[in-house]
Order: C-alpha cells, then structure tokens, then sequence
C-alpha cells in the first residue's frame, strides 16, 4: 500500500461550522505532514508531525488544529475558517523526517467556506 | 537561504516532441532535489529524486533529471510528451534550517501539449 488517502475529497463549511479532515496512511511513515494550496500556486507547509509530536508549526493561525492520533492517522479540525481559507489540502507523509526523503501525498480535500 | 526558481511559467509541446523544464536551485548544502507532477484538481506525485547519487536520474513515465552542479540546476527532460503529461510540474528543494528541514517549491511550470 503506497497511498495516502484523505477524506472528504470535497468539503463546504460555514463561517461557525466545526469539521475535521482526515488522513491516513499505512506505509509505517513516522512522518506526517499538512499542506495548503491556493489555486495556481504551489503548496505551502502548515504542519510537521514526527514521531506523532508536532515539529512545525508555520505560524498557521489557531482556527487550524491538529492532530496526530497514532502514526497512521492525521487529523485537521476546521473552526470559524473564513472565506480566504478556501483552498486544496494536502497531507502528505514520508518515511523519516530528513533532507533526503521524499513525500507521497495525498489527492487533497477540496476547501470551500462560505 | 536554499530555493528553487523554475524558469518557465508555461511550456506548450505537440505531442511527440521533447519536453524541457528548467530549473535552478540556491544552496549552501549539498542539495536533495525532486520533481513532483500534478495533474489537474489532484495530488502531488513523485516524479524522481536527487541525492548526492548518480547526477542522471531517471524516474517514472519516461522523465530523467540531471544535476549540474557547475550550472545549479535541475532540469527535467522527456523524450516524447504523450497526451497525459499535461499537468504542473514543481521543483523542489529540501531546505535545511537550523533544526529541521522543510520542502521549499518552484511556483510551477505548467506544460500543456498539443495533439
């Protein structure tokens, strides 16, 4: 299995809605990661897990938290996201967390706050 | 600072012919380099990797990058485009900083190919 799979493939939200996205992979990466693309531009790094402890935090405001249940699973809970938030999501995962490891990613979940 | 510049916003190719994306990267390391592919409304796949191996690098569906370290580039190449190479490609660089590492992007070539 070489797939990281995300749900929901498409999300609409309001302004006051709770939601989460989910991630999962089973290729024992000890690494996890969330990405967030606006369209036409190329992914930009929210969040570092290794070893199922957050490593990075790129100054993603509190409205984005997440979590990192076991190694398999990642998690990202929405809350009062506003419109600029729209955008694709990609969790992504690697073997290790080193200079030389390639990420796989996943297909992404398709944001949409109205 | 390590980064990625992709020369080219848009590459348009027939069908058939070669493709060339260009792409040069700034580091003070020696460098670990990608190239990922991402077809319209869908993840990011991994084309091929450099690191610190062979300077030709050959990856999936036909692509070979190779490093020059002379030039600090990474160029990706393919013999023939096929129909299905319509996408963005992203150059990518693994920056290291002073604790961790993180993945810096090329903001992207598009390549579109004619019939």
């Amino acid at each position: 299995d070489t797939e990281v799979t995300q749900t929901p493939k498409h999300l609409v939200m309001g302004m006051t809605n709770k939601k989460s996205l989910k991630c999962e992979q089973h290729m024992g990466h000890r690494a996890m990661y969330w990405y967030k693309q606006k369209a036409k531009k190329p992914p930009e790094l929210m969040f570092v897990y290794s070893y199922e402890k957050l490593s990075i935090n790129e100054s993603v405001p509190s409205r984005f938290s997440p979590e990192c249940p076991n190694s398999s699973l990642l998690n990202l809970h929405l809350h009062a996201l506003q419109p600029e938030d729209s955008a694709l999501y990609l969790c992504a995962s690697s073997h290790s967390w080193t200079a030389n490891t390639e990420a796989f990613f996943g297909q992404g979940t398709r944001l949409t706050v109205v | 600072a390590q980064s990625v510049t992709q020369l080219d916003s848009h590459v348009s190719v027939s069908e058939g012919t070669p493709v060339l994306l260009r792409c040069n990267y700034s580091s003070s390391y020696s460098p670990s380099l990608f190239w990922y592919v991402q077809h319209p409304n869908k993840g990011l796949q991994l084309l091929l990797k450099y690191t610190s191996a062979a300077t030709l690098v050959k990856g999936i569906n036909g692509f070979e990058a190779e490093f020059k370290k002379s030039e600090t580039s990474f160029h990706l190449t393919k013999p023939s485009a096929h129909m299905s190479d319509a996408a963005e490609y992203f150059c990518v660089v693994s920056v290291r900083r002073s604790n961790d590492y993180k993945l810096s992007f090329g903001a992207g070539t598009t390549v579109t190919v004619r019939a």
